[in-house]
């Protein structure tokens, strides 16, 4: 079964603080895609990262940082440094090789205090 | 290119009315989809497509509809409108990677 795992349901940090959004996959497919959604209080969804099950490099953007491990089946979400305007549910999820739906995971909501 | 557009943007039904939520892209993605978004619980899939004329069942189908009649429109009908059904509804498209979203549109029914 293909699954997207968010266990963080909510978290508060104050703002400049680091903070990492956790996110865990369930697949038996050796080709598989993992993005990162982010959708601001204004409801869109805002694309910010798709990575493939090939490329296990670490990858930053400016304050984003994303950690893939294919060893424990994790991608998670770094935020340094965070700012109000992070404030927002952040949604992970799984694509398989072929034109398939996403799979998400339950999302995380994220509120950084001022 | 406008991408994926969904019409309307917020609508508010009576229960057991009937309506269409619209759908169009113009990046002439094969594949379309839409889900369904509940508070804390993720998008849903309700019903996609891979082509005109073929369509498919998603995870959570009961009470919606769908057609594919172009490439271009992917539309969403809600026959009999049940309090369940209100959520923020997502259409999407894609070819191979390359995933497209709407805007949503907010459903509340009443």
């Amino acid at each position: 079964a293909q699954k997207v795992t968010q266990a963080q349901t909510e978290i508060s940090v104050v703002e400049k603080e680091d903070v990492t959004l956790d996110c865990v996959y369930e697949t038996r497919d050796t080709t598989y895609y993992l993005f990162w959604y982010k959708q601001p209080p204004s409801g869109e969804l805002v694309f910010l990262i798709r990575r493939n099950s090939f490329d296990e490099q670490n990858e930053i953007s400016g304050r984003y940082s994303w950690n893939f491990q294919k060893s424990t089946s994790s991608f998670n979400f770094t935020i340094t440094a965070s700012q109000v305007v992070d404030s927002a549910v952040y949604f992970c999820a799984l694509h398989f090789s072929g034109n398939t739906p996403l799979v998400f995971g339950k999302g995380t909501r994220l509120s950084v205090i001022a | 290119n406008a991408g994926v557009t969904q019409t309307p943007k917020f609508r508010i039904l009576k229960i057991g009315q009937s309506m269409t939520l619209q759908c169009t892209q113009d990046m002439n993605h094969n594949y379309m989809y839409w889900y369904r978004q509940d508070p804390g619980m993720g998008l849903k899939l309700i019903y996609y497509s891979v082509g005109a004329g073929i369509t498919d069942k998603g995870e959570v189908p009961n009470g919606y509809n769908v057609s594919r009649s172009t490439t271009e429109d992917f539309p969403l009908r809600l026959e009999l409108a049940a309090p369940s059904q209100t959520s923020v509804y997502f259409c999407a498209s894609s070819y191979s990677i390359g995933f497209g979203f709407g805007q949503g549109t907010r459903l509340t029914v009443v």
